[in-house]
């Protein structure tokens, strides 16, 4: 079980938007930053998101993150075919461990 | 530009201990925290811990008592020791670093998929 929660699996088609939850607790979300990663088939995660809502160089504007309270999400618009990945969320917890959710696979219809 | 590179045996037999060490180049491994993330075939990533570049660490209270974490600064390299393998630890390892004070994953190494079979 991980300590932040993510939907396994969410899909839209191409052009919509789609939203990605990450649900935590005051000890993690509630009181550190949220971070986002993006994995392709294959390869290794690429940071997507930091600090709940910076991009990173590189990064379209289509993706944006936010945080509130005990939970965060991912936003992607303009859904792109090549946005078909898993989607990983990333704070800290107690004792500053580091912890990530359980990823969400995005399928682009 | 910042590349890890991971290396090391890609087979491990129970019970013994998987060894892998992460290069850095392009870079120091001076000012940052460099972690250890392992990724289960078909699963998600799990933290296993971090070493600073003064030698601080920290791990997953879950591996805790298997894990070691060293650091060479002199040759830019860190490690990973896990004893006591079974065939759970089966998986992807991943050397990332972690800009201080930010807590993110900015760089990672391409994976070493790592057996544990007899």
């Amino acid at each position: 079980q991980s300590v932040l929660t993510q939907p396994p699996s969410v899909s839209g088609a191409p052009g919509q938007r789609v939203i990605i939850s990450c649900a935590g607790s005051i000890s993690n979300i509630g009181t550190y930053d949220v971070h986002w990663y993006q994995q392709l088939p294959g390869a290794a995660p690429k940071l997507l998101i930091l600090r709940n809502s910076d991009r990173p160089s590189g990064v379209p504007d289509r993706f944006s993150g936010s945080r509130s309270g005990t939970s965060a999400s991912l936003t992607i618009t303009g859904l792109q075919v090549e946005d078909e990945a898993d989607y990983y969320c990333q704070s800290f917890d107690r004792s500053l461990k580091r912890v990530f959710g359980g990823g969400t696979t995005l399928t682009v219809l | 530009q910042v590349q890890l590179q991971q290396s090391g045996p890609g087979l491990v037999k129970p019970s013994e201990t998987l060894s892998l060490t992460c290069t850095v180049s392009g870079g120091s491994t001076s000012g940052y925290y460099w972690s250890w993330i392992r990724q289960p075939p078909g699963k998600g990533l799990e933290w296993i811990g971090y070493i600073f570049y003064t030698g601080s660490i920290s791990y997953n209270p879950s591996l805790n008592s298997r894990v070691t974490i060293s650091i060479d600064t002199s040759k830019n390299q860190f490690s990973l020791n896990l004893n006591s393998v079974t065939a759970a630890d089966t998986a992807v390892y991943y050397c990332a670093r972690e800009v201080a004070g930010g807590g993110c994953f900015d760089y990672w190494g391409r994976g070493a998929l790592v057996t544990v079979s007899s």
